[in-house]
């Protein structure tokens, strides 16, 4: 099945840098790729994602861009916020009769002021 | 519109008790899917419906745990026997199938479950 790894699990940046995470994932049939935030004690709330067929996509200070050669995809923030302090978690789903999303395993990411 | 609920919002049972969680998806959704997020760890696939019917099952621990779905809405996710090591939050997903298209997995609250 499909195994997706996430890096790096705990991501510090001051406010207004950047920040970078990714993720790689093992089935070359998965073709979408959802970035979810979570906030301490909240559910998860899906922020951006990239279908197969396209390379980058972006909204606003969020980008994300997808390497299918490689199997690999990075969410950035740019100008970040203290309001983007949140847990970031990548998923992976092949679409079809079952589209279960395989999740990587996170990142905290801190914004200090 | 209202999203996703989840009942009840938190459960502590003991050991060997059986639980049942409710997930409430969005009206219209089709897609009904269940996932476990232990403290400080990633979200673990459990089952998904599509309408009343469970193709996937492979996420389940064991047999002590099984789900239903009735009306294709409401969905019942049951844990008998509970173990410590069933304590996690227990999410549930919903979203709108149509062939061929991706498909957006809006999420609940999530029942935090704790078993002494």
């Amino acid at each position: 099945g499909e195994n997706v790894e996430q890096h790096p699990s705990t991501l510090s940046v001051q406010e207004g840098d950047s920040a970078v995470i990714k993720c790689t994932y093992s089935d070359s049939a998965s073709n979408y790729f959802p970035w979810y935030k979570q906030e301490l004690g909240k559910r998860p709330q899906l922020i951006i994602d990239i279908r197969s067929n396209v390379g980058e996509k972006k909204d606003q200070r969020i980008a994300v861009t997808l390497n299918k050669t490689a199997k690999h995809f990075s969410l950035h923030i740019t100008e970040t916020q203290p309001e983007d302090s949140a847990v970031y978690f990548c998923a992976a789903s092949v679409t079809g009769t079952a589209s279960k999303l395989t999740f990587g395993t996170g990142t905290r990411l801190q914004v200090t002021l | 519109g209202a999203g996703v609920s989840q009942s009840p919002s938190n459960k502590v049972t003991e050991k060997g008790k059986d639980v049942e969680l409710r997930c409430d998806p969005i009206s219209g959704h089709t897609a009904l899917y269940w996932y476990r997020q232990s403290l400080g760890q990633g979200l673990e696939f459990l089952i998904y419906f599509q309408g009343n019917s469970a193709p996937d099952k492979s996420g389940l621990p064991s047999d002590r745990f099984s789900a239903e779905r009735t009306g294709g809405s409401v969905s019942t996710l049951t844990i008998q026997r509970t173990q410590q090591e069933d304590s996690a939050v227990y999410l549930c997903a919903s979203s709108y199938e149509l062939a061929g298209f991706w498909k957006t997995q809006y999420f609940g609250p999530g029942t935090r479950l704790l078993v002494l």
